[in-house]
């Protein structure tokens, strides 16, 4: 069984401070993990994604992830904030057939100027 | 890049009527497609997988007599809202697999916004 925990629903920020958004997942197999942006009314677009290669992982508008499997974390980071990356943030895991992917409960991101 | 396009974007239906909404990929073959819905403030849930050519496998708890999805080409998804209720009020999304593309196994569509009065 997979899973994803994102802890916080709501994180603000101000511009210009570090972004974290954290992660934690559960996988019976080894995982790909993945997150995704979500703005209002739209679809997910992918953000970074990890796949069994480097741990530390870039995406792209400046954000990079890192896999730690023994946390079990897949957390967030941006260096500094800007205003558009307001927005919604899910983390997702599936297995390495990618047959089905599950999403965590989402982050919503607020970016104060 | 890989781009899946869903239509309608909104839809506002009447109670009892039905609403198909289409999920394309545009430049890639996706032998699987699927849907997933989103309430307010919360995140998406599967609710079936659908492949070219053969049923839809759906999700425990989701009616497939009520979501009907058809995959009869291999760039085409269709899902159904059949006798829509309001409590069928919901953001769908459709994803669709390219095992081709480098970047992402999922692309997602923009989601229909489907509003039932």
């Amino acid at each position: 069984a997979q899973s994803v925990t994102q802890l916080g629903s709501h994180v603000s920020v101000s511009e210009g401070a570090l972004v974290l958004l954290r992660c934690n997942y559960s996988s019976s197999v080894p995982p790909y993990l993945f997150w995704y942006v979500q703005y209002p009314n739209q679809g997910l677009q992918l953000l970074l994604k990890y796949t069994s290669a480097a741990t530390l992982v870039k995406g792209i508008n400046g954000f990079e992830a890192e896999f730690k499997k023994s946390e079990t974390s897949f957390h967030l980071t941006k260096p500094s904030a800007h205003m558009s990356d307001a927005a919604e943030y899910f983390c997702a895991v599936s297995d390495p057939d990618f047959n089905k992917f599950y999403f965590g409960s989402g982050t919503k991101l607020n970016v104060k100027p | 890049g890989a781009v899946v396009s869903q239509h309608p974007s909104w839809v506002i239906c009447k109670s009892g009527t039905s609403v198909k909404i289409e999920c394309r990929s545009l430049d890639f073959q996706a032998t699987t497609m699927f849907w997933y819905r989103q309430f307010p403030k919360q995140s998406l849930m599967l609710m079936a997988t659908s492949n070219e050519g053969s049923k839809a496998t759906y999700e425990q708890g989701v009616e497939k007599d009520k979501f009907l999805i058809n995959h009869a080409s291999l760039t085409l998804s269709t899902l159904t809202v059949t006798s829509a209720h309001p409590e069928d009020s919901s953001f769908y999304i459709c994803s669709a697999r390219d095992l081709q593309g480098g970047n992402s196994p999922l692309h997602f569509g923009n989601g229909t916004r489907l509003t039932v009065t």
